[in-house]
């Protein structure tokens, strides 16, 4: 099944853990990227690649970072996190930047820091 | 403001009725997607649209991208339970160049009462 699977899907962590979560997908798609949600300021992007080794800032990439050394992974590390970083974060992917299919999400990971 | 918006925040309707959700932007689109979200879950694709005046349907869902390609509306026909959710609209706002960015509106909420 064509997918993109991030883990976990439930985090909680303390203030300065450093923390990883995993995105893939197994649709060879060269275009993935990280949202996070919150209420009443919908989907913001925090970083995105549009291939291996190519990754850009989207709006709101302080105290994250990114690394694409596969096509099919892409994983979103807190190196420190903080409470404001509390939130609902979402991994896409998508075959290339305008193929009329939008994007394939993943199921969302739930992080809360405390 | 957002750049993108939708109305209404919230609906609730009673099964079997009709309902539109729109989504404005502040600046012409170049693409608009329509997305639906399960409380708590993942995006699924509806539908995208890219040319001014282009209407597209899936199922009891039809969208269309008014001329001026401002604005896009999402229209559900006889609502069932299985539409409840948030719809979110997302819209490539620039024109092309090397990376396109896509921006999402806040969603609305729908809730269809049997």
């Amino acid at each position: 099944e064509a997918q993109v699977t991030q883990n976990p899907r439930y985090l909680i962590t303390v203030t300065g853990k450093k923390l990883t979560v995993t995105c893939s997908q197994n649709m060879n798609h060269e275009y993935m990227s990280w949202y996070r949600q919150d209420p009443g300021l919908g989907l913001r992007q925090i970083y995105y690649s549009m291939n291996v080794e190519v990754t850009d800032k989207g709006d709101v990439p302080e105290g994250y970072k990114v690394s694409r050394k596969e096509k099919r992974n892409f994983p979103l590390i807190l190196e420190s996190p903080s409470p404001n970083q509390t939130s609902l974060y979402f991994c896409a992917s998508s075959l290339s930047r305008r193929t009329g299919y939008g994007y394939t999400f993943g199921s969302g990971t739930r992080l809360t820091v405390v | 403001s957002q750049e993108l918006e939708q109305s209404p925040q919230s609906l609730i309707v009673q099964e079997g009725k009709n309902l539109t959700i729109n989504c404005t932007s502040s600046k012409t689109l170049y693409g608009l997607y329509w997305y639906k979200q399960k409380y708590g879950e993942g995006l699924i694709f509806l539908m995208m649209l890219q040319k001014g005046g282009e209407e597209k349907s899936h199922e009891k869902i039809t969208a269309k991208l008014d001329e001026k390609k401002q604005q896009s509306s999402l229209h559900i026909t006889a609502s069932q339970p299985s539409h409840a959710g948030i719809y979110l609209c997302g819209a490539d706002v620039t024109p092309k160049t090397s990376y396109d960015k896509v921006i999402f509106g806040p969603g609305t909420s729908l809730s269809v009462i049997p």
